[in-house]
């Protein structure tokens, strides 16, 4: 256990759907991440909050739509996704300091048909 | 902003010290080493970072050389748990980790 969670674990969408991926994390942090991990390649950063605010985006498709509401808390909305998107995608978080490790949770798996 | 270069597989016996390498010759001053580890489908997982100076904990040692041009993790009695992908690290600007493609390191019973 690391300190975060995501919800679902695992996630089958066709590209129709709307769906949302949840993180949440209880060690403290204020700065949060989401991760895309493809087949066979590296994880992607996708987007980066601090203190609530985004700071970073990757260049992600606007299918993909990122809510912080919280410190704690983390979403990823998801809509008319591609089949190329089905993916593992993993939230972290730090303390926003820079050098700060990062810990992740364990990823939500996702399907798109 | 530094770059890595790691195996990308290797093997260990079970019991065994697992010493994984990583080259990072353009590295700055000020840059930090990280190590993460990867098992199969789950998230990424911190073992251990370090500046210039070895270090060591729980989990591993971390050997950096006087240059700083290259580093080494260390798992000193590698289980068949430690099986996992391992990623050498230099973040590339505050809060950016990029991650390569690791080092698949399989431990043999």
């Amino acid at each position: 256990e690391t300190g975060v969670t995501q919800t679902p674990r695992h996630l089958v969408m066709g590209m129709t759907n709307k769906k949302s991926l949840k993180c949440e994390q209880h060690l403290g942090h204020n700065a949060m991440y989401w991760y895309k991990q493809s087949a066979k390649k590296p994880l992607e950063l996708m987007f980066v909050y601090n203190f609530k605010e985004q700071t970073e985006n990757n260049s992600v498709p606007s299918r993909f739509s990122p809510e912080c509401p919280n410190s704690s808390h983390l979403f990823l909305h998801l809509h008319t996704l591609q089949p190329e998107d089905s993916a593992l995608y993993l939230c972290a978080s730090s303390q926003p300091q820079g050098r700060e490790t990062q810990y992740f949770g364990p990823g939500t798996r996702l399907l798109v048909l | 902003d530094a770059k890595t270069t790691q195996p990308p597989s290797m093997d260990c016996a079970e019991g065994r010290a697992a010493n994984l390498p990583c080259n990072h010759s353009t590295i700055s001053g000020n840059e930090y080493v990280y190590w993460y580890r990867q098992i199969h489908s789950q998230g990424p997982q911190y073992i251990i970072h370090g500046l210039k100076n070895n270090e060591t904990n729980e989990m591993a040692s971390l050997i950096i050389t006087e240059d700083r041009k290259s580093s080494t993790l260390i798992l000193p009695h590698a289980t068949l748990r430690d099986t996992a992908v391992y990623y050498c690290i230099v973040p590339q600007g505050a809060q950016k980790l990029v991650f390569g493609q690791g080092t698949r390191l399989t431990i043999n019973p």
